[in-house]
């Protein structure tokens, strides 16, 4: 399977720690990518970061790349309750279709 | 103002039967994709139209079948439906080139 993996599956946490969640994938990449996924609802995109790029910032949020290890991570500090949901991470190979493969999740839940 | 709509939200139906999901996009996007989402969460592409044109068509049963009217609508009908195709479907669209994608709420299918 061409899925990438995630991990950890679950996070439980309580408010104000850092989350870190960690990704790996299989291909090479023109970018990587981090959604959230509320429960029920459609994903949110929080963030991109490209292959020539190893670190990237986004208000409380923090991302690596390590391309020479294919992997990713994505650290969410002073967590808050509306921080729980489902991350996950997508790589984009490039090329004509630009497709999207989706890692298999972390499920994190701050704790209030 | 809603970006990525889908209808309908919620859909039972029974096994053989034929349905179809409706996407549309006001963002002036030139690509439009299916994902389906099922039960462990994993999240898979489906389809791709950049601009009406099927650019993506991952292993899929036939019994799919994606129709573009126009650049801003993606349409999919599923024929004979199975209990195996019970899931939540996604519907999401992208600048031409990739980059970050904009998902809809998703349509919850449920197969009895």
């Amino acid at each position: 399977s061409q899925q990438g993996e995630e991990d950890p599956q679950a996070l439980s946490i309580q408010e104000g720690e850092n989350a870190t969640m960690n990704c790996s994938y299989k291909t090479s990449i023109n970018n990587l990518q981090w959604y959230r996924q509320n429960s029920g609802r459609g994903l949110v995109h929080l963030i991109l970061i490209r292959s020539n790029e190893r670190e990237k910032h986004s208000g409380r949020l923090r991302v690596t790349l390590d391309t020479s290890k294919k992997s990713s991570s994505l650290l969410i500090t002073a967590s808050r309750a509306a921080d729980t949901a489902s991350y996950f991470c997508a790589t984009d190979a490039g090329g004509a279709t630009n497709k999207l493969i989706f890692g298999t999740g972390t499920l994190l839940a701050v704790q209030p | 103002d809603t970006a990525v709509s889908q209808t309908p939200k919620y859909l039972v139906t029974q096994m053989g039967n034929d349905k179809s999901i409706k996407c549309e996009q006001n963002l002036g996007h030139d690509t439009m994709y299916w994902y389906k989402q099922d039960s462990k969460k994993f999240l898979k592409i489906m389809f791709s139209y950049n601009n009406k044109e099927l650019i993506i068509n991952e292993t899929v049963p036939n019994r799919f079948s994606p129709k573009s009217p126009d650049k801003a609508h993606l349409n999919l009908h599923i024929n004979s439906l199975e209990l195996g195709d019970s899931a939540v479907y996604f519907c999401a669209s992208s600048r031409r080139g990739g980059g970050e994608q904009y998902f809809g709420p998703g349509t919850r299918l449920t197969v009895t």
